[in-house]
């Protein structure tokens, strides 16, 4: 069994919804959760990341977590068809620094 | 800042050929990383290096050797290729967002190198 599961999609959403894109994990020694995103034939590049439990906003991103659960959420609201790209999830433990480990990816697309 | 860049952004080899990726940062950052992106596989670590003149194995090393001689160079080598190593490698390096060694590992791609092994 993988570290982190990422819900594999695809997704595929109107414009202007509102979007959850999910992972969970089994290692409770993570502490940081990064959200990255990967346009086609591109690197993932770093959208957000949040220490422990609770919520971080960042303009239509809003990424969640639950400790006690073990699981993560990035929202999107308002979605649009640039936000159209594969959402990778990676956490990181204190003890581990400088290694990640990384979801799968969900692919979303945002239909206009 | 270029950032991360990666050279060169596409090779096609033949079997038992050999050839060096090479990532380049410029922000200064200790830690490294080689991971190779396969469909429906994610990003899988090959090797990675937490400063100049260390490197350690990922998750996917065999095959595949690397070399940290300056800080901000980190080198993939294949000896001898194989149709199993057709894959898009990507380079990223981090630096932790924190005090003390603690924080965040928050990595920075560069834009990849698409490889393939006839």
């Amino acid at each position: 069994q993988k570290e982190v599961e990422q819900d594999p999609g695809p997704l595929s959403v109107p414009e202007g919804a509102i979007v959850s894109l999910n992972c969970t994990y089994s290692n409770s020694a993570f502490q940081y959760f990064m959200w990255y995103r990967q346009y086609s034939r591109k690197g993932p590049e770093l959208l957000m990341y949040t220490y422990s439990s609770g919520n971080k906003e960042d303009g239509r991103f809003t990424a969640q977590v639950d400790k006690s659960s073990k699981y993560i959420s990035l929202f999107i609201r308002d979605s649009q068809p640039s936000d159209s790209a594969t959402y990778l999830c990676a956490m990181s433990a204190n003890t581990n620094a400088g290694k990640s480990t990384f979801g799968d990816g969900t692919t979303l697309t945002v239909k206009p | 800042n270029a950032g991360v860049t990666q050279t060169p952004k596409f090779r096609v080899l033949k079997t038992g050929q050999s050839m060096t990726l090479l990532c380049a940062q410029d922000m200064n950052h200790e830690y490294m990383y080689w991971y190779r992106q396969d469909p429906g596989m994610g990003l899988r670590l090959i090797h990675y290096s937490v400063g100049e003149g260390t490197t350690a194995k990922g998750e996917v090393p065999d095959g595949y050797n690397v070399s940290r001689l300056k800080k901000q160079n980190f080198l993939l080598g294949l000896e001898s290729a194989a149709p199993s190593q057709t894959s898009v490698y990507f380079c990223a390096s981090s630096y932790i967002s924190g005090t003390g060694g603690q924080g965040a590992d928050t990595q920075y791609f560069g834009p990849g190198t698409r490889l393939t092994v006839l």
